[in-house]
This record gives structure tokens, C-alpha cells and sequence, in this order.
């Protein structure tokens, strides 16, 4: 079974631009997760899908991100325009009902 | 305040040793804890997982949560140069949404 799976595994863009990151969860898991970390820091939550409706949004930094889930499938997390504060990785992870949480491998996002 | 520390180390043990990584938290609401192994460019991958208080044992490892002293803690026996990663605890509390994850302890086993 395929585990959960994000694409790009790097991306290096300049201040300003956007760019997309995306994540295919594990076939049939309703619930679908972003956490990012920051240079020296933790990781931190960031947003809560379940199917298709944003369950909890709260860690979310600011309105330069965006995330959807259409279809309930794969997820897209979008950082419109990209800052040099948002350089890290960003996890996509994902869950069947209350059981164990998957991580996929990460993005890893260099603003420069 | 953080709601979780964890010494990020980096700790170094020998081949063979016990290894205690522990965190202490803040929010008495967390009722789930984690604790998760991460090898370099990878993703989290859970270890163990324990609700409320008391201890859990797989194998080599056990993890220990104290809800009174607000501490949990990770014992792995006979430690193998295959353990070497960053363990991170993690906790919640609602079952796994929205996890906090401390910073994570780097671990070296010598061969």
C-alpha cells in the first residue's frame, strides 16, 4: 500500500512568487493533515481536513496560505507570495478515523 | 512558555545502553501522547502512543506518562545504531488532531 505522498520533495523559488505543494493521503483516509517546520523550530500544525471541509484551520499563519482538498482526495497547499519566513518543510500526514496518523516524507521549501 | 520542551540534545549513547528521553508539558488538557521516530529527510513515523497516565511497553521500548507531574518519557533497551534518529513526543488532546509536537531529541548510537 502506498504510503502518503507529496510532491516536490524541493522547491527553491524567490521571494514574492507562489508556489504549490500537494499531497496524496493514503487511499481511503478521511482525514488529512499539514504541519510545517521552520528553521529551529517545532513542528507546528497548521490546518485539518476532514474529506473535503477544513475541520480545524487554527494553525494556518496568515492569509498567504491556502489549502484545499477538492474531492476529498488529494490536498494542495498553496503560499501566495512566498516570504523568506516560510522556508522549511512542510509535512502532509494523513489518518483513517482515529487511528494512526501517516506522515509523508515532506516538502522541503527554500525562499530565497 | 512552550506547551511542550524537549532537550534537543544531541544525546550519545553506546551500543547496548538504556536510553531516557523524556518532556514535560504544560496543558493539563492533553490526553494523548506520542512519541514519534524521524530519520533524517523522512516523516514522522509513530513509535508509541499512550492515553492518559501510566506505561506501555513494544519490544525494546516504553514509554512512561506521569499526568500529575506532567512528564512523559521514552525508554528504549539495549540501543542499536539502527536507533540513531530524532525522536519528537507529541501530544493532544483530541486524539491525534491538532498534535503538538515538542523539538525533538537527537539520538546517536555507537557502534
Amino acid at each position: 500500500e502506498a504510503g502518503v505522498t507529496q510532491f516536490p520533495s524541493h522547491s527553491v523559488i524567490e521571494k514574492g512568487q507562489t508556489v504549490t505543494l500537494r499531497c496524496d493521503p493514503i487511499s481511503g483516509h478521511d482525514n488529512l493533515y499539514w504541519y510545517r517546520r521552520v528553521m529551529g523550530k517545532e513542528i507546528k500544525f497548521l490546518l485539518h481536513f476532514v474529506k473535503e471541509s477544513k475541520q480545524d484551520e487554527s494553525g494556518m499563519p496568515n492569509n498567504r496560505f491556502l489549502a484545499e482538498r477538492t474531492g476529498g482526495t488529494y490536498s494542495t497547499l498553496k503560499v501566495q507570495p512566498a516570504e523568506l519566513e516560510d522556508s522549511g518543510v512542510y509535512f502532509c500526514a494523513s489518518q483513517f478515523g482515529g487511528n494512526t496518523i501517516y506522515f509523508g516524507e515532506g516538502s522541503w521549501l527554500t525562499v530565497v | 512558555q512552550k506547551e511542550v520542551e524537549q532537550d534537543p540534545g544531541p544525546l550519545s549513547v553506546p551500543e547496548g545502553a538504556i536510553v531516557s528521553l523524556n518532556c514535560t508539558y504544560s496543558n493539563s488538557a492533553f490526553q494523548y501522547f506520542m512519541w514519534y521516530r524521524q530519520y533524517s529527510r523522512k516523516g514522522p513515523e509513530l513509535l508509541m502512543y499512550t492515553y492518559s497516565s501510566g506505561n506501555k511497553e513494544d519490544g525494546r521500548f516504553t514509554a512512561q506518562v506521569d499526568k500529575s507531574s506532567k512528564y512523559i518519557s521514552l525508554f528504549i533497551r539495549d540501543s542499536q545504531p539502527s536507533d540513531s534518529a530524532t525522536y519528537l513526543c507529541a501530544m493532544s488532546e483530541t486524539g491525534g488532531f491538532k498534535t503538538i509536537f515538542g523539538a525533538g531529541t537527537r539520538l546517536f548510537v555507537k557502534a
